[in-house]
């Protein structure tokens, strides 16, 4: 069965870096365009970054751009993000989640949580 | 940016009832709308995709449809289980935005 499990979060002081995981079982990672979401305490799902199955093509919301990085490792079935410049508003749950075709997350992870706090 | 303005933001019910949740596009986003079931610990659930199609293994008391800008998303008998939050999701264009959630309680 398909399975996404994150890591990596934690506790993090602002301006520090941090790199997630997510470790992908049950289906053929490589043929499948892959997302992170985050959401902060209280609020609703933020939509962070998407890469294309083949890692030709990257795109962020406005609100990283420049400061997180998402890549991924076909041959370890991982996705990654980089996360530089952290800040408080940064503080969240984050999830991975599988794009089926069209932008539809039909996968995700439970998630792995970061905070930002000096 | 695209807006989905999502209603309630809560809502209390009971087992057996039917419910409502409906999410307002600020564009005309055509079906691109996803609704998801969120909850606490667990890993989101796609319910609904493309405005209307129902996921595979989802039961067939949840449904959705489209109305212009307007898309809603219908729990019909409520279960134990549907309690939950829930969440529209444009895929439309970059930003993927989601609504603000509606947090289904029991009355």
């Amino acid at each position: 069965q398909v399975q996404l499990v994150e890591s990596g979060g934690g506790v993090v002081q602002p301006g520090r870096s941090l790199r997630l995981s997510c470790a992908a079982s049950g289906f053929t990672f490589s043929n499948y365009g892959m997302h992170w979401v985050r959401q902060a305490p209280g609020k609703g799902l933020e939509w962070v970054a998407v890469i294309s199955y083949d890692r030709n093509n990257e795109n962020y919301a406005d609100s990283v751009k420049g400061r997180f990085t998402i890549s991924r490792d076909n041959s370890k079935n991982t996705l990654y993000l980089q996360m530089n410049s952290l800040r408080s508003d940064d503080t969240a749950m984050y999830y991975c989640a599988r794009d089926r075709g069209g932008r539809v997350f039909d996968y995700w992870g439970q998630g792995t949580l970061v905070t930002v706090s000096s | 940016d695209i807006q989905m303005t999502q209603s309630p933001s809560s809502l209390s019910a009971s087992a057996g009832d039917r419910v409502t949740i409906t999410c307002r596009a600020s564009q005309s986003i055509s079906t691109y709308v996803n609704w998801y079931q969120e909850k606490p610990g667990k890993a989101p659930k796609l319910l609904i995709y493309a405005a209307s199609s129902l996921q595979s293994g989802v039961p067939s008391r949840f449904s959705a449809i489209r109305s212009g800008t307007d898309f809603t998303l219908t729990i019909n008998s409520l279960q134990p289980e549907d309690f939950a939050t829930y969440s529209c999701q444009q895929s439309y264009s970059i930003p993927y935005t989601f609504g603000q959630g509606t947090k289904l309680e029991i009355k």
